[in-house]
This record gives structure tokens, C-alpha cells and sequence, in this order.
């Protein structure tokens, strides 16, 4: 497996508290994303990065927020986590944009009670 | 607009038997498409990409998949099916929408069931 660490990799949280998921890769890639796995709607992505400190909106962003510090490190957060939030979350990590395929983690399942 | 289909949920495979795992596409441009596979509890593990060149593909664990521009697919397929290749499986289309920066447009996966 490509080194991705995704932590926690369960968590149960109460809706309206902040929370924040780690991807930590040792593969030096340019590129990482943070997709959302629901059913019947396959993976969607939520925020991209480019490169340090450079990160862009997916398709489902509204509520979620990224940062990058380091190339190895890039953090989700909700705000204010609620019920549609539930879901699993992946992190992946590309070296460039043309037709390498990306990796992914292993996820985190993540219960907004 | 750029999106992937898949339009079986399940698809239901008797082992030793082919199986084809169906993928519609539709974007602007010379589509880069992938294919993935999910065991229960894990990650996406890549099988298998088209760039250019043959139509054909091979991948890993035995699968391949035919890429038609005609037609706008990328079918996955296997000449014998196994068990242990029941899992979820995407299909997904690079997303060079606000320029290419490796996103994903991700089909709603398909489930093969591959009974003994």
C-alpha cells in the first residue's frame, strides 16, 4: 500500500462539534484530495490541494474546510459537524494530474449522533 | 457535463463463469479512466487505467477492461470470476473542470457477488 495514514479511523461525534480528520502520506505527491463515500452516490470530493497551502473547493465542500502546512499533511475540518456529515472519508494522493492513478487510505467512518 | 455511470447495483456471478462489470462516461476531451475495488472495510486499491493507446487493458488479478469511444464505455471484465473478486468496484473519469488537477469523477460503484 502506498504510505497514506488516515487518523482516527473511527469516530463518533455529537452534531454541532468541530472536528478535524488527518491524511498524513510519505510518499512526497503534490497532489491530495478528501472524497466522501456515501451509497448510491459512489465517492465525491470535497476540497483538493495543489501544493502547500494551496487547495481548492470540490463538489460537496459547503461545511468542510482544508489547510495544508506540509506537503505531508492535509487536514479536514468540519466546523459543526451534523447528521449529513455522517459518512466515510478518504484521503488520496496523486504525484501529478495527468494518468498516474491516484492512492487511497484505508478511510475514516465517521457518526455525527 | 463531465459524469460516470454504472448502471448495475449488482452484478451476480457464478464462479468459473466471465463477468462484465459496465461503465458509461461522458466528458470533453480524450477521457483518462480507472477502474477500482473496495473490500469490505478498506480503501479503493487501483485495477486498472486507460490513457491512450490499445483498447484493451489489463490489469491486476486478472481483469481487464475494453475501452469504446463509440460507444462512451470502459466495461471491466474477467474470463473467470473467483470469490474472492466479490467487492465494490468503481469506475471513475479524471475531472479537468477548472483545469486538470487529477480530481476524480467517481461512478456510484457496483457490487459483483460471486457465489461458489
Amino acid at each position: 500500500d502506498a504510505g497514506i495514514t488516515q487518523s482516527p479511523r473511527h469516530k463518533v461525534t455529537e452534531t454541532g462539534t468541530p472536528v478535524t480528520l488527518r491524511c498524513h502520506q510519505t510518499e512526497n505527491h503534490r497532489y491530495m484530495y478528501w472524497y466522501r463515500q456515501d451509497p448510491g452516490h459512489g465517492l465525491r470530493l470535497i476540497h483538493y490541494s495543489y501544493g502547500v497551502k494551496d487547495t481548492d473547493k470540490g463538489e460537496v465542500s459547503d461545511g468542510y474546510s482544508v489547510s495544508r502546512s506540509k506537503t505531508e499533511d492535509f487536514l479536514l475540518t468540519l466546523e459543526s459537524a451534523t447528521s449529513s456529515q455522517t459518512s466515510v472519508y478518504f484521503c488520496a494522493i496523486s504525484p501529478d494530474r495527468g494518468g498516474t492513478e491516484a492512492f487511497f487510505g484505508q478511510g475514516t467512518r465517521l457518526t455525527v449522533v | 457535463a463531465q459524469s460516470v455511470a454504472q448502471p448495475e447495483d449488482q452484478v451476480n456471478v457464478a464462479e468459473g463463469n466471465p463477468l462484465t462489470v459496465k461503465c458509461t462516461y461522458s466528458v470533453s476531451g480524450n477521457p483518462y479512466l480507472f477502474w477500482y475495488v473496495q473490500y469490505p472495510n478498506r480503501g479503493l486499491q487501483f485495477l486498472l487505467k486507460y490513457i491512450t493507446g490499445d483498447n484493451l487493458v489489463k490489469g491486476s488479478y486478472g481483469f481487464e477492461a475494453e475501452f469504446n469511444k463509440s460507444q462512451t464505455s470502459f466495461h471491466l471484465k474477467k474470463p473467470s470470476a473467483l470469490v474472492s473478486d466479490s467487492a465494490l468496484y468503481f469506475c471513475a473519469v479524471r475531472d479537468i473542470r477548472g483545469g486538470n488537477t487529477g480530481k476524480l469523477i467517481f461512478g456510484q460503484g457496483t457490487t459483483l457477488q460471486v457465489k461458489p
